[in-house]
C-alpha cells in the first residue's frame, strides 16, 4: 500500500459527460501529480501541484482542470469527455516534488462510451 | 511531451539471466528516478540516480547514468519471474515535474 488514494477505482460514463477524480496523497506529501496512461502506453504527465498551487503544467487539455486543497487532496475534472479519453488516470505524491521518490495511487480506470 | 525514451521496448529473457534497459532523456536533469509497473497498476519506485552520481545499486538494481550523452541504463541482475513488469524512467527536468518515457515490457519465462 502506497498510502496514496484514488476515488473512484473504475468509472464508467457517456460521451460529453463530467466526472472528477479524487486522490488523498500519502500523509506528510505536499506535492501531488497526474497522470494519463492509455492502453499499454507510457504515463502523459497532466499537472503537478504543490502546497495547493499549480507548480507544472504537462500535456493537459483545456477540457481538464484540477486542483489541490488546503488538506492537500487534489481533484481532476474532466469535462466534454470524448471516446479517447477512455485510460488509467494516476495520482501520485512526493514529498516536496523536488528530486524525491513519488508513490503512486492504484489509478481510477476511465472508460467513456 | 515525452521526456525519457526506453529502449527496448519489449525483452524477453530466460530467469537467471541479467535485463538491461535503457532511458535516453533530451534536457538536462536534476535526477532520473526508475519505476515499475505491473499491469494495470500504479506505479512502485525502485531507485533514484542524483545527476552527480555515475552509479547506483539496490539489490538486485543496478543503475548507471551518463549526463554526458543523456542516458541511463538498469541491470536486473538474476532475474525472476516476478520481475516481470513494464519498467520507466522518469526525469525532472529543470521545472521539478516528473515525465515517463513509455517504458519497456520485460518478461522473464520461468
Amino acid at each position: 500500500d502506497s498510502g496514496v488514494t484514488q476515488t473512484p477505482k473504475h468509472l464508467i460514463t457517456a460521451t460529453g459527460q463530467r466526472v472528477t477524480l479524487r486522490c488523498s496523497p500519502r500523509s506528510g506529501d505536499l506535492s501531488v501529480y497526474w497522470y494519463q496512461q492509455s492502453l499499454d502506453q507510457g504515463l502523459q504527465f497532466l499537472i503537478q501541484y504543490y502546497n495547493g498551487e499549480e507548480r507544472a503544467k504537462g500535456n493537459i487539455l483545456e477540457r481538464f482542470s484540477a486542483q489541490q486543497f488546503p488538506d492537500l487532496h487534489s481533484e481532476l475534472n474532466l469535462s466534454s469527455l470524448e471516446l479517447g479519453d477512455s485510460a488509467l488516470y494516476f495520482c501520485a505524491s512526493s514529498v516536496d516534488g523536488m528530486n524525491t521518490e513519488a508513490f503512486f495511487g492504484q489509478g481510477t480506470r476511465l472508460t467513456v462510451v | 511531451s515525452q521526456q525519457g525514451e526506453e529502449d527496448p521496448q519489449a525483452l524477453s529473457i530466460q530467469e537467471g539471466e541479467n535485463a538491461t534497459m535503457n532511458c535516453s532523456y533530451k534536457t538536462s536533469i536534476n535526477n532520473l528516478q526508475w519505476y515499475r509497473q505491473n499491469s494495470g497498476r500504479g506505479l512502485v519506485h525502485l531507485i533514484l540516480i542524483r545527476s552527480n552520481e555515475r552509479e547506483k545499486h539496490s539489490g538486485r538494481l543496478r543503475v548507471t547514468l551518463d549526463t554526458s550523452k543523456k542516458s541511463s541504463s538498469l541491470l536486473i541482475t538474476a532475474s525472476r519471474a516476478a520481475d516481470t513488469a513494464s519498467y520507466f524512467c522518469a526525469t525532472d527536468a529543470l521545472v521539478n515535474d516528473m515525465r515517463f518515457g513509455a517504458g519497456t515490457r520485460l518478461t522473464v519465462k520461468p
